[in-house]
C-alpha cells in the first residue's frame, strides 16, 4: 500500500525556522495537505494543495513541493507551534486517503 | 459556523461492535464528503473511509473492509460509523471530518474515545 514518509521529530529554537518533510512516490502528481495537532485536540488544517493557507492560519506557515517531497516550513517558530504535524495525500489511483506517521515539533 | 458533534466515549469487550455518531451543523450536509479517521494512543492518524452524504455511497480502507460500515441520516444531518468484531488494536480516538472525496479535511469533530478491553 502507498505510504507517506515523515521524520519522527524536529527540534527548533524560538524564532528559528522549522522544516518538516513528507515524501511519497505519487507526490509529483498529487497535492499534499498538512494538519497541526496539539495534545488532546483534533487536527487543524494548516496548509492545503501543497502551499495554500486556510483563513486564520498565520503567515509563518508555508508549504512547498519538489518532485517526490513536499515541505512544511514554519518561519519564526513560536512556543505555541509545538505540536504534531501530519501530511496527507491520496494514492496514485485516487482510491484511498493516506496520512504520514506524523512529525513531533519541539520548541526548545 | 461549521460544527461536527460526536457521541460520547465507549467501552466495549473484544468481539463486540460499536457505533459512533457525528451530527453536522452550520452547512449543507449533502454538499461535502464525510470521513472517519482514527488515532490509536501515541500513534498517527489512520483514514478509515468516506461516505458521500448525498448518494450514500462509501469507500472503506482496505484494512477495515468487512468490519466497518458508514451510514448517514440526511433528515438529521448525522453520520454514523459502526465497527464490528472489535479487538484491542481498535482502541483509539475516532474522528469524523468534513472534506473532499479523499483529502482536504477542513473541519473535524472533537473525537470519540473507544476502548476495547476485556
Amino acid at each position: 500500500s502507498y505510504e507517506l514518509t515523515q521524520p519522527p521529530s524536529v527540534s527548533v529554537s524560538p524564532g528559528q525556522t522549522a522544516r518538516i518533510t513528507c515524501s511519497g512516490d505519487a507526490l509529483p502528481k498529487k497535492y499534499v495537505y498538512w494538519y497541526q495537532q496539539k495534545p488532546g485536540q483534533a487536527p487543524v488544517l494548516v496548509i492545503y494543495k501543497d502551499n495554500k493557507r486556510p483563513p486564520g492560519i498565520p503567515e509563518r506557515f508555508s508549504g512547498s513541493s519538489s518532485g517526490t517531497e513536499v515541505t512544511l516550513t514554519i518561519s519564526g517558530v513560536q512556543a505555541e507551534d509545538e505540536a504534531d504535524y501530519h501530511c496527507q495525500s491520496a494514492d496514485r489511483d485516487n482510491t484511498y486517503s493516506v496520512f504520514g506517521a506524523g512529525t513531533k515539533v519541539t520548541v526548545l | 459556523q461549521v460544527q461536527l458533534a460526536q457521541s460520547g466515549p465507549e467501552v466495549k469487550k473484544p468481539g463486540a461492535s460499536v457505533k459512533v455518531s457525528c451530527k453536522a451543523s452550520g452547512y449543507t450536509f449533502t454538499s461535502y464528503y464525510l470521513h472517519w479517521v482514527r488515532q490509536a494512543p501515541g500513534q498517527g492518524l489512520e483514514w478509515m473511509g468516506v461516505i458521500n452524504p448525498n448518494s450514500g455511497s462509501t469507500n472503506y480502507a482496505q484494512k477495515l473492509q468487512g468490519r466497518v460500515t458508514m451510514t448517514r441520516d440526511t433528515s438529521t444531518s448525522t453520520l454514523y460509523m459502526e465497527l464490528s468484531s472489535l479487538r484491542s488494536e481498535d482502541t483509539a480516538v475516532y474522528y469524523c471530518a468534513r472534506g473532499e472525496e479523499l483529502v482536504f479535511f477542513d473541519n473535524w469533530g472533537q473525537g470519540t474515545l473507544v476502548t476495547v478491553s476485556s
